[in-house]
């Protein structure tokens, strides 16, 4: 059974960092592009970023960009976002979620929490 | 970049009806879209990819067509599990984006 587990979130002061981490099983990691997508409380879905199974190819939303930095670890079967200069448009659900070879997301975390604020 | 917009915002309907929403894009997608169910609390759940395409598993009362810029998800009879909030999602190149949800409520 395919299982994507979110941690790291949590509440944090604006200009600070956070790093997420989503944890895969029941899938061989290393074959899918993965990818970060964000939902701010009682709002719609925003794609954020994904990472190519080797880590050689990446994208990101405009917003995020020079902010935020997705990475990879196959061997352990983990994505991360790390989060920097955190501003409180950024607080929303964070959702790993698997990408298909020519895509879309298949399967979606339970997402974890991050909350910007003073 | 391309903008996705759906319609309607939100709709009430009935168990046993058959519901459509659509979903148009600023610029020609070619079939690159995907429907997207999400419940309260929940994670998305993904029903349709490129354009009409069912994920295994989903019920077959979904469905969807389209393509270029003008698309539909249908549900033939609506069940009670039915209900929740329904997004598109454009995945032809980078930025990927979503509409901003259709919320089918109970009449």
């Amino acid at each position: 059974e395919v299982q994507l587990v979110e941690s790291g979130g949590g509440l944090v002061q604006p200009g600070g960092s956070l790093r997420l981490s989503c944890a895969a099983s029941g899938f061989t990691f290393s074959n899918y592009w993965m990818t970060w997508v964000r939902q701010a409380p009682g709002k719609g879905l925003e794609w954020v970023a994904n990472i190519k199974q080797d880590g050689s190819e990446i994208h990101y939303v405009d917003s995020v960009k020079g902010r935020f930095t997705i990475s990879r670890d196959n061997a352990k079967n983990s994505l991360f976002l790390q989060m920097n200069s955190l501003r409180a448009e950024d607080t929303a659900f964070y959702y790993c979620a698997r990408y298909l070879n020519s895509g879309p997301e298949d399967y979606w975390g339970q997402g974890t929490l991050v909350t910007v604020s003073s | 970049d391309i903008q996705m917009t759906q319609s309607p915002s939100s709709l009430s309907a009935s168990v046993g009806d058959r519901v459509t929403i659509t979903c148009r894009a600023s610029q020609s997608i070619s079939y690159w879209l995907a429907w997207y169910q999400q419940k309260p609390g929940k994670a998305p759940k993904l029903l349709i990819y490129k354009a009409s395409n069912l994920e295994s598993g989903v019920p077959s009362r979904f469905s969807g067509s389209g393509s270029g810029t003008e698309f539909t998800l249908t549900i033939s009879s609506l069940q009670p599990d039915d209900f929740a909030t329904y997004y598109c999602q454009k995945y032809d190149n980078y930025p990927v984006t979503f509409g901003q949800g259709t919320r089918l409520e109970i009449k």
